[in-house]
């Protein structure tokens, strides 16, 4: 029943790996999001993909890598892992694009030591 | 650039009154601004959209005004209740009309018994 999945809940790992993110949603819905949660509690987008086309790629580093295999997933991919890169990573995904409500994942902790 | 303050950091009300909650925008109109309740650990869920060319958005006890002169939004909540405590996020798009959502710091609202 779960509507926007995200896999692994818990991400502890050293830096210099590399990890993905898994985020699934069964609503239907078209576009997908990935935003970032600092330890600010600031909530920030990255990326959007809109039927599986990128639409929106704000001023992240390169070492991230979203990736959709059709308009149900939205995978991160982050090479290279920094300190800096520790935060909460949320998926999440609306009907359409532009003024449509989004529904968000429960989030991915990411810790970099 | 565009700019999304939440005036109160925390909010502190007793049972059963109203709480009002401010978000102020700068820099740009947006079409429309949405409400998002986040509580700790979990991510943000979708309360009230609003557009531009609606004063006033009412669900059940929530009540969401905006003001395009004042480039103000307020949500209330009324006869609140002690699992109305939570964080609550005002989330106008990047620009104008867009897909992506700039999110205000939040409130923090502490209703006591």
């Amino acid at each position: 029943d779960t509507a926007v999945s995200q896999t692994p809940k818990y991400l502890v790992t050293q830096m210099g790996n590399d990890k993905s993110i898994k985020c699934e949603q069964n609503l239907g819905h078209d576009t997908m999001y990935w935003y970032k949660q600092d330890s600010k509690k600031f909530l920030k987008i990255m990326f959007s993909y809109n039927n599986k086309e990128l639409i929106i790629n704000e001023t992240v580093p390169n070492r991230f890598s979203p990736k959709s295999p059709d308009k149900a997933h939205l995978n991160l991919h982050i090479n290279s892992l920094e300190l800096g890169d520790s935060a909460v990573y949320f998926c999440a995904s609306s009907p359409g694009t532009g003024g449509y409500e989004q529904y968000f994942g429960p989030g991915t902790r990411l810790t970099v030591t | 650039s565009q700019k999304i303050e939440q005036n109160s950091e925390a909010l502190n009300i007793q049972e059963g009154k109203t709480a009002t909650l401010t978000c102020n925008y700068t820099n740009y109109s947006p079409a429309y601004l949405q409400w998002y309740r986040q509580d700790p650990g979990r991510g943000p869920v979708f309360l009230l959209l609003i557009r531009e060319n609606e004063k006033e958005k009412r669900k059940e006890r929530l009540k969401v005004t905006f003001d395009t002169t004042l480039k103000q939004s307020l949500f209330h909540i009324t006869a609140s209740q002690p699992a109305d405590s939570a964080t609550y996020l005002c989330a106008p798009p990047a620009n104008q009309a867009g897909t992506a959502l700039i999110f205000g710091k939040g409130t923090t609202l502490s209703v006591s018994s």
